[in-house]
């Protein structure tokens, strides 16, 4: 069966610079979940998107933005990365917005 | 305020050592509770989905349960492969934070052959 993919997978980037994370999820579904984990820690969430609109916000820094496409890919963009930001983002998708998640393999970001 | 507490932090079991994990919760109108399974580097492998008070679902050697304040995971007979960070996230009701899930810091198990 189709999984969520994630893209890159891993990426390295030097303080101030930007990163665009990809997340492609499973076919028909249409609510999409980002998160970031932190070593040693659950993961927290930051924005999802149902339909394309954006449908609930967590502890997003003002410093991310995200968006789902009319093909229901989501993008999350970073700018001006700070060391902190180094963590494994997940995304997940749903049939449904508030049915059960499946996540994807992660992009490993490493800030320099 | 919505929280998620899983205990142990921690299990060693011996292969066979049949156990239990537990998730309470503490959110306002329950609308789902999810246990996912997340091995090193990876992301989280969903498990079960329980909806209501006194539901079961059982997988393999493992089986999850729900009560209005908690939900266990029972392993049976635990393997070495079962080996793992076991997370429990709840979805909490209400008209604002439907999509928001939260998750446990999870239980990190160790299963010794």
């Amino acid at each position: 069966a189709a999984g969520v993919i994630q893209s890159p997978r891993h990426l390295i980037k030097e303080k101030r610079e930007t990163a665009t994370l990809k997340c492609y999820p499973i076919p028909r579904h249409d609510t999409v979940y980002w998160y970031q984990q932190g070593p040693g820690q659950d993961p927290q969430f930051l924005i999802s998107f149902y339909e394309k609109m954006q449908s609930d916000k967590g502890s997003i820094p003002d410093r991310f933005s995200a968006q789902q496409f009319s093909d229901y890919h989501s993008e999350l963009n970073m700018s001006s990365l700070e060391l902190g930001d180094s963590a494994l983002y997940f995304c997940a998708s749903s049939l449904e917005s508030g049915d059960t998640q499946y996540f994807g393999p992660g992009t490993r970001l490493t800030v320099l | 305020e919505d929280q998620v507490t899983q205990s142990p932090e921690a299990l060693r079991l011996q292969e066979g050592e049949s156990s239990s994990l537990n998730c309470s919760y503490t959110v306002s109108g329950l609308r789902g509770l999810f246990w996912y399974r997340q091995d090193p580097g990876k992301g989280p492998e969903f498990l079960f989905t329980l909806y209501s008070a006194g539901e079961e679902k059982e997988k393999e050697r493992l089986k999850a349960t729900l009560t209005k304040k908690e939900s266990f995971l029972h392993i049976t007979a635990p393997k070495p492969e079962d080996s793992a960070t076991y997370l429990c996230a709840v979805q909490a009701g209400g008209k604002y934070n439907f999509n928001k899930f939260y998750f446990g810091s999870g239980t990190k198990l160790n299963v010794k052959p």
